[in-house]
């Protein structure tokens, strides 16, 4: 499948981690990338290459990968981590996949 | 500061025709890959098109091959998308953004351009 599955949704207490999963065969050979959006905005890179943060991504947010799944996590959620969540990665025609997305609500 | 500005998003007709352009600043473009992607109301994200650094080779989506078009002007820093036989399902708002040299992340990303598709 040339697909990235990501659950529509996911709620977190302020202060509790949150793990955002993104599942798809294309993840077992391309590396996963992790974008942020909030309304009105256009998307912020948070993840690259599985677990590297850009300059100005707080260290709450890691990332990884098992098998064909990527995973976002951020520890100590804040409120203003409240936004919708895509992953995203090639795949082997060099088309670029993203999954459907995430929105975390932060509660 | 690196920055994309798309421009050229509107109202047109099922079947029409519009041009998107995005203007380059603050880095040397012709360095970079270009892509576009969109983003229908409510919907998730959606690549479209990436284009290489000199322009030689293209891809496209399934969704838009045959009908859309990417280009780009090195000497003006600009990337450009026409899309002809506009459809209602191509309704989004449509970014740009610069390919990293990995392949792998859109590092930079205009604030986006609206094109409606409707009769």
């Amino acid at each position: 499948s040339s697909d990235l599955t990501q659950d529509p949704a996911v709620s977190v207490a302020l202060g509790q981690t949150v793990r955002i999963t993104c599942q798809g065969d294309s993840l077992r050979s391309y590396y996963a990338t992790w974008y942020q959006q909030k309304p009105g905005q256009a998307p912020v890179v948070v993840i690259y290459h599985e677990n590297n943060r850009p300059s100005g991504i707080p260290d709450r947010f890691s990332g990884s990968r098992s098998g064909n799944t990527a995973s976002l996590t951020i520890t100590g959620t804040q409120a203003e981590d409240e936004a919708d969540y895509y992953c995203n990665s090639r795949d082997i025609s060099g088309d670029h996949l993203f999954g459907g997305g995430t929105k975390l609500t932060v509660l | 500061q690196k920055q994309l500005v798309e421009s050229g998003g509107g109202l047109v007709k099922p079947g029409g025709s519009l041009r998107l352009s995005c203007a380059a600043s603050g880095f040397t473009f012709s360095d970079y890959y270009m892509t576009w992607i969109r983003q229908a109301p409510g919907k998730g994200l959606e690549w479209v098109s990436f284009i290489t650094n000199s322009g030689a080779y293209t891809q496209y989506a399934d969704s838009v091959k045959g009908r859309f078009t990417i280009s780009r002007d090195n000497a003006r820093n600009s990337l450009s998308l026409q899309m002809n036989s506009l459809r209602v399902e191509d309704t989004a708002v449509y970014y740009c953004a610069r390919r990293d040299w990995t392949g792998d992340v859109f590092d930079v990303w205009g604030q986006g351009t609206m094109v409606i598709v409707s009769s």
